[in-house]
């Protein structure tokens, strides 16, 4: 089975400060991608990566950045952290496009 | 840009049949999934659908009309684990990287 490791379940960070959001899948995908789940709006695409070092923006990029510098490892940065990114946010995999993505268990994140 | 409809909620009781529907608008189709989102949880991949017409997959069917824009998703002998959100996601291969682009969801509650 596919496995999508997101680093926390839970995390409470303040306002302004830089967060870094890790996940790490086991089945050599090359897709690796990051939503933010919010009630009312359903899913929607942060950044994407198709290959190590390659990352192509989402439908909703202001305020994050990512870094693929390994095949397995995704991470999100907050740069610098605000209320509004107050959400639950979804790591997710693919071994190619037309393959369905798996998800990790979510991390939902709180900006006080 | 893309357009995916799908009801809010809709309630049924044990046994029965559910059918939730997904419309769609995009210009380069290339493949619909449904995923099954419990709550506080994961969403995990349920059917695929790239042709038009039905995929059978147990107790939950899913169908295709690429001509209309239209997709279901079809729970039959509902069992209260199936109290749930229903995702319907459109590939689009004119978007970069074949992203998905989801729908809000429908939460489906199961009423013994």
């Amino acid at each position: 089975d596919v496995k999508v490791t997101q680093s926390s379940r839970y995390l409470v960070k303040r306002t302004g400060e830089k967060v870094f959001l890790e996940c790490v899948q086991d089945m050599d995908h090359e897709n690796m991608f990051w939503y933010r789940q919010d009630p009312g709006l359903g899913l929607r695409l942060i950044y994407f990566s198709y290959d190590v070092k390659m990352k192509e923006k989402g439908d909703i990029p202001e305020g994050y950045s990512v870094s693929r510098e390994k095949k397995e490892r995704f991470s999100l940065i907050l740069e610098s952290a605000s209320t509004n990114q107050t959400s639950m946010y979804l790591c997710a995999s693919s071994l190619v496009s037309n393959q369905p993505q798996h998800f990790g268990d979510g991390t939902r994140l709180s900006i006080l | 840009g893309q357009n995916i409809d799908q009801p809010t909620e809709m309630t049924a009781t044990e046994g029965a049949i559910v059918q939730i529907n997904c419309t769609y608008q995009t210009s380069g189709f290339n493949g619909l999934f449904w995923y099954q989102q419990h709550a506080g949880e994961a969403p995990t991949f349920l059917s695929y659908n790239v042709l038009d017409g039905l995929e059978e997959k147990g107790r939950f069917s899913s169908f295709l009309s690429r001509s209309k824009g239209y997709s279901y998703l079809l729970l039959k002998e509902l069992q209260m684990k199936d109290s749930a959100s229903y995702l319907c996601a459109v590939r689009d291969r004119e978007a970069a990287g074949n992203k998905l682009t989801f729908g809000g969801g429908t939460r489906v509650l199961v009423k013994p």
